[in-house]
């Protein structure tokens, strides 16, 4: 697609309850990470795809948080038995390299808002 | 490990009037450098990135940074503020293609008429 597409874009869940986010990242892109945003802060890395495996998931707060990309395009994350603090906007991002020229860094999702009650 | 530190969480100025949004880093090896701005209830929006051009980075909306190692920051400017410029800017450091991006705590700037 055009840009990246994060899905829902809000989402309220009882407490205890599964939730899943998806992200559908830039046709292309090779590269996918998630971020957390809690109120009145900057988002913090969660995990990073490079085609299907996990690069990176030094970021994951727990093992409630899982995350697959399983055909190296959309990713989901998984969040457990999910709890008040969980409360946060998602944000996806997907990167590439190009094939002349510079990095054009990071393009990122509108985020899903995940409200736990 | 990469960070970034931003001076002010809160930045007010007038409308018309020079702003300044600070931003230092600390990477072990040549950075890039990129501010983002967030609009209440929405995404983040890339406002420029520095990626080992020009220092001088030119970027949307009027602002601009510059890239400066001796001093490891990467301040954001414009000549002259206006209403819609009210937002949260972000700084944030990446190693490069295959690293994650880590940000600042935001700055959240306030245009007064």
């Amino acid at each position: 697609g055009a840009g990246v597409s994060q899905t829902p874009s809000n989402k309220v869940t009882e407490k205890g309850k599964y939730v899943e986010l998806r992200c559908d990242p830039i046709s292309g892109h090779t590269a996918l990470y998630w971020y957390r945003q809690s109120l009145g802060q900057g988002p913090e890395f969660l995990i990073y795809f490079q085609g299907t495996g996990a690069a990176d998931d030094s970021g994951l707060p727990n093992d409630r948080f899982f995350a697959v990309r399983p055909e190296g395009s959309v990713s989901t994350l998984k969040i457990q038995r999910t709890e008040r603090g969980d409360s946060a906007v998602y944000l996806c991002a997907s990167s590439s390299l190009p094939l002349t020229g510079s990095w054009n860094g990071y393009t990122f999702g509108s985020g899903t808002r995940l409200t736990v009650v | 490990a990469q960070s970034v530190t931003q001076l002010g969480s809160h930045v007010s100025v007038s409308e018309g009037a020079l702003v300044l949004l600070r931003c230092n880093y600390s990477s072990s090896v040549p950075p890039y450098l990129f501010w983002y701005v967030q609009y209440p209830n929405q995404g983040l929006q890339l406002l420029l990135k520095y990626t080992s051009a020009a220092t001088l980075v030119k970027g949307i909306n009027g602002f601009e940074a510059e890239f400066k190692k001796s001093e490891t920051s990467f301040h954001l400017t414009k000549p002259s503020a206006h209403m819609s410029d009210a937002a949260e800017y972000f700084c944030a450091v990446s190693l490069g293609y295959g690293n994650k991006l880590v940000f600042g705590a935001g700055t959240i700037l306030r245009v007064k008429s």
